[in-house]
């Protein structure tokens, strides 16, 4: 059974810092996503990555994949305020086309 | 444009009632599916359909039913079985998993339904 877990569920950062967010996953995957969603919102999807050293980047995010490693990261660099709300990874199961989720990464960033 | 629709937007449900929550989808996509989201929680699978007349269970599928009779259509209904239904449900549809790339994310999500027991 795939289990995604991602730390740390909370985040409270101060505008204009760094800060990272993790994706852990427990069996092998060919596809890994982020995404963001803003309270009582749907998702909206952020990257897809497919390979193993894969890195995107859109503005201030970029995740990255390590399929060896299992773990995805989501790295937030000179937050803004604008990047409030919570971000969740989803990992593709190998044989059909289910995702699982994370629990989700509930990020605030304050002035 | 293409999308998913879902409706209603807001729904209540008495005790001992069922609902139907509507989901339709116009980008031709295989694959459909419902999602269960609880307050501060991730999204858990209730249930998935990879082809027309053709559907299995997810994480959480007690309680709960569906139909796939279209291909454009997906509608899950929330049973007098299902104890807590309270929750925000989303739902999704996907092309063929052979087609991903990385600039076809791949899933499409509706805008949700909330649903409350009153």
């Amino acid at each position: 059974e795939l289990k995604v877990e991602q730390n740390p569920l909370f985040l409270s950062m101060q505008e204009g810092k760094n800060y990272t967010i993790y994706c852990n996953y427990s069996t092998t995957s060919d596809r890994l996503y982020w995404y963001r969603q803003d309270p009582g919102k749907s998702l909206e999807s952020l990257f897809v990555l497919l390979s193993n050293g894969a890195v995107k980047q859109e503005g201030r995010l970029m995740a990255s994949l390590d399929t060896k490693a299992r773990l995805s990261t989501l790295h937030i660099t000179a937050a803004v305020h604008d990047l409030s709300a919570t971000y969740f990874c989803a990992v593709g199961e190998t044989s059909g086309s289910r995702l699982t989720f994370g629990e989700g990464t509930q990020l605030t960033v304050n002035p | 444009d293409g999308g998913i629709t879902q409706s209603p937007k807001y729904l209540f449900r008495k005790e001992g009632q069922n609902v139907t929550l509507s989901c339709e989808q116009n980008l031709n996509h295989d694959a459909m599916y419902w999602y269960r989201q609880d307050p501060g929680q991730g999204l858990r699978l209730i249930y998935y359909s990879q082809i027309v007349n053709d559907f299995q269970k997810g994480d959480i599928a007690e309680g709960y039913s569906v139909s796939r009779e279209k291909k454009e259509s997906f509608p899950l209904t929330v049973t007098s079985a299902q104890k807590n239904p309270t929750a925000f449900y989303l739902c999704a549809s996907s092309p063929p998993r052979t087609t991903f790339t990385t600039s076809n994310y791949g899933y499409t999500f509706g805008s949700g339904t909330r649903l409350t027991v009153v």
